[in-house]
């Protein structure tokens, strides 16, 4: 059962560069999420999906664009990468009850 | 006010020690509670969810008091694998689709 996968687990990018964080799940869920969490600041929301075809901004959207082509994957892209972004990239998917599952995460680093 | 408050420790104790965690939440419409778990460096797995009526999963109970707007987590017969970092978590009804709120984590370490 894999519930929620994230690939890469691990990044370097130089300032400027552009790279797609990919989130999948198997457990049919329709609302998917990206977090970013950074020491001190606790779990912010990126961008989230409440279906296949639909993407929302969340907390913190800037430098960021998201696709939901597929139930099952959801897409957070990093057009042009900068320093800031440094961070640790969780996606999640939903359950009934409001309870959220996920992934285990991507480490970015920008230089 | 932060919207979800909780200590940031971090609490040390000892094993078999009875330890608890209070967080508090400003929106007094949210309707889902939550604890979750963080190991160091891994992704938030979610502990329990936290009824109104109170709820035990072994060593573990939640409460919740929606008067005064917090949720408390009480570890009993702390175990040195319960060191971790513990999130509070709520959702608020009607809020941006169902959206998580979380709090920034109270980290509990158990020493031998």
């Amino acid at each position: 059962n894999a519930g929620v996968t994230q690939t890469p687990k691990f990044r370097v990018l130089k300032t400027g560069q552009s790279m797609t964080l990919l989130c999948a799940q198997d457990m049919n869920h329709e609302y998917m999420y990206w977090y970013r969490q950074d020491p001190g600041m606790g779990l912010r929301l990126i961008h989230y999906s409440v279906g296949e075809g639909t993407t929302a901004k969340g907390e913190v959207p800037d430098g960021y664009n998201v696709s939901r082509l597929k139930k099952q994957n959801f897409l957070l892209g990093l057009e042009s990468a900068a320093p800031s972004q440094t961070s640790v990239y969780f996606c999640a998917s939903r359950g009934s009850l409001y309870e959220q599952y996920f992934g285990p995460g991507t480490r970015l680093t920008v230089t | 006010r932060k919207e979800v408050e909780q200590d940031p420790g971090p609490f040390n104790v000892p094993e078999g020690a009875t330890v608890a965690f209070n967080c508090t939440y400003s929106n007094s419409a949210s309707q889902s509670f939550f604890w979750y778990r963080q190991d160091c460096r891994k992704e938030p797995k979610l502990l329990m969810s936290v009824y109104s009526s109170g709820n035990e999963d072994g060593r573990f109970t939640a409460q919740l008091n929606r008067a005064s707007q917090y949720i408390s987590l009480l570890i009993r017969d702390s175990k040195l694998s319960d060191s971790a970092t513990y999130l509070c978590v709520v959702n608020l009804k009607g809020g941006s689709q169902g959206n998580l709120i979380f709090g920034k984590g109270t980290k509990l370490s158990v020493k031998p």
